[in-house]
């Protein structure tokens, strides 16, 4: 079995303060581990993704998160938030077997402070 | 290159009525997902098909709910005799499958159903 927990459902920055989301995930095999986000009535956009290459991994819009097995977290991070970073934010698992279903966490609202 | 879409994009009903949502994937995907995502939570999966096959479902999944990719192309989820519990958006996303390797999941902007 395979879950994702995220810590805070709610995280309130200041424009240019450093971003961190914090993700923590059970699998009984090595996972595949992905950050989204989703705008108000839309879609989810994937951000990055760690599929057991490099532990440190760089994604879109200047986001980047690290895989660290002993601790099972995937923490998003961004160095200096930017307004349109407003969204929710999304971390999931895939594990076990090949039909790459994802399991999601409850998801951390981003709010971005002017 | 169009990306996963799906009509309608608002869905309002009343309880005991049937409703039928379409999912559209990226035309060379080869898998098609199926996940519900309600209010306050992250989507949970549903269903997924390879080609026209349904490969696996969901407990979520109850008798009321039906999944179809006739062609292995577009797919309908048919809810019969709606819940006001059913209210939730509905997410599909595609992806390609080649044996081996994982590759993303595109999703599409989502159903929401609300069940009066």
């Amino acid at each position: 079995a395979q879950s994702v927990t995220q810590l805070g459902s709610h995280v309130s920055v200041s424009e240019g303060a450093l971003v961190l989301l914090r993700c923590n995930y059970s699998s009984s095999v090595p996972p595949y581990l992905f950050w989204y986000v989703q705008y108000p009535n839309q879609g989810l956009q994937l951000l990055l993704k760690y599929t057991s290459a490099a532990t440190l991994v760089k994604g879109i819009n200047g986001f980047e998160a690290e895989f660290k097995k002993s601790e099972t977290s995937f923490h998003l991070t961004k160095p200096s938030a930017h307004m349109s970073d407003a969204a929710e934010y999304f971390c999931a698992v895939s594990s076990g077997g090949s039909n790459y279903k994802l399991t999601f966490g409850k998801g951390t609202l981003l709010t971005v402070n002017p | 290159d169009t990306g996963v879409s799906q009509d309608p994009r608002h869905k309002i009903t009343k309880r005991g009525q049937n409703v039928t949502f379409r999912c559209d994937p990226i035309s060379e995907h080869n898998r098609l997902y199926w996940y519900r995502q309600t209010l306050g939570q992250g989507p949970e999966f549903l269903t997924y098909f390879q080609n026209e096959a349904q490969l696996e479902k969901s407990r979520l999944l109850s008798d009321r709910f039906s999944a179809e990719r006739p062609k292995g192309s577009f797919s309908t989820l048919e809810i019969q005799r709606t819940e006001q519990g059913d209210s939730a958006m509905y997410l599909c996303a595609s992806s390609s499958w080649t044996g081996g390797a994982y590759n993303e999941q595109f999703f599409g902007p989502g159903t929401r159903l609300t069940v009066l």
